[in-house]
């Protein structure tokens, strides 16, 4: 299973874009890149995914370089309501293949 | 509404005394999945299961069991539960495509066995 590396915490304020990059060296041909956003005591809300290249959606950008061995989790323009924990996973799933496991996550902390 | 739902929210059991938390879908997904989160650990995943009837371990499946009679509905039994067991446990389920882990979570349950 690839693991993955990510920072422990990050500071921002409103308004700022944030960056926030996971490390997955050991990332396999047929895995994705999923970001998880985490609130306390509520179960994660999926963000985005990709595969390689850019992945937009309303709420981020999910940036993928060709190695794939690394991702960032793009955040335009914060607010207060975007502090939580972010997870980085990595993975695929098939018939055969265990499912998942979660890092430590980012601690997200924006301030006004 | 998509969801997943978790009951209860909320437990204190004692040490010894069997217990079940119930998940149930209404997506009609394949996968369904237990994780449990611990401070300072993050989210780690017990069981999973692939379709009906199809069950597997994840990281940390010492103490549990599960079982999938049905596509919506994904129980956790404490066969003897005992105070390590004190964690935030959650439910996800997802399609079986791709790399979709759990795309959907459920709202978690507080569990404390004294």
């Amino acid at each position: 299973l690839a693991k993955t590396t990510q920072p422990i915490s990050m500071d921002s304020y409103e308004g700022q874009e944030v960056n926030i990059t996971c490390s997955h060296n050991n990332i396999a041909t047929n895995d994705y890149i999923t970001w998880y956003q985490q609130f306390p005591s509520q179960g994660p809300r999926f963000i985005i995914q990709g595969y390689k290249t850019k992945v937009t959606n309303e709420v981020a950008s999910l940036f993928i370089p060709a190695d794939r061995k690394s991702s960032t989790l793009s955040l335009p323009r914060v607010s207060l309501s975007d502090t939580a924990v972010y997870y980085c996973l990595v993975g695929y799933m098939d018939t055969g293949r265990r499912a998942l496991t979660f890092g430590s996550g980012t601690r997200l902390q924006v301030q006004p | 509404e998509a969801q997943v739902t978790q009951n209860p929210r909320y437990l204190i059991t004692v040490t010894g005394k069997k217990l079940t938390v119930t998940c149930s879908q209404n997506m009609n997904h394949e996968y369904m999945s237990w994780y449990r989160q611990d401070p300072g650990l993050g989210l780690r995943q017990i069981y999973y299961s692939m379709n009906v009837e199809v069950t597997d371990k994840g990281d940390v499946p010492e103490g549990y069991k599960v079982s999938r009679k049905e596509k919506r509905n994904f129980p956790l039994i404490l066969e003897s539960p005992s105070p390590n067991q004190t964690s935030l446990y959650f439910c996800a389920s997802s399609l079986r495509t791709g790399g979709l882990p759990g795309a959907f979570f459920g709202q978690g349950t507080r569990l404390t066995v004294v």
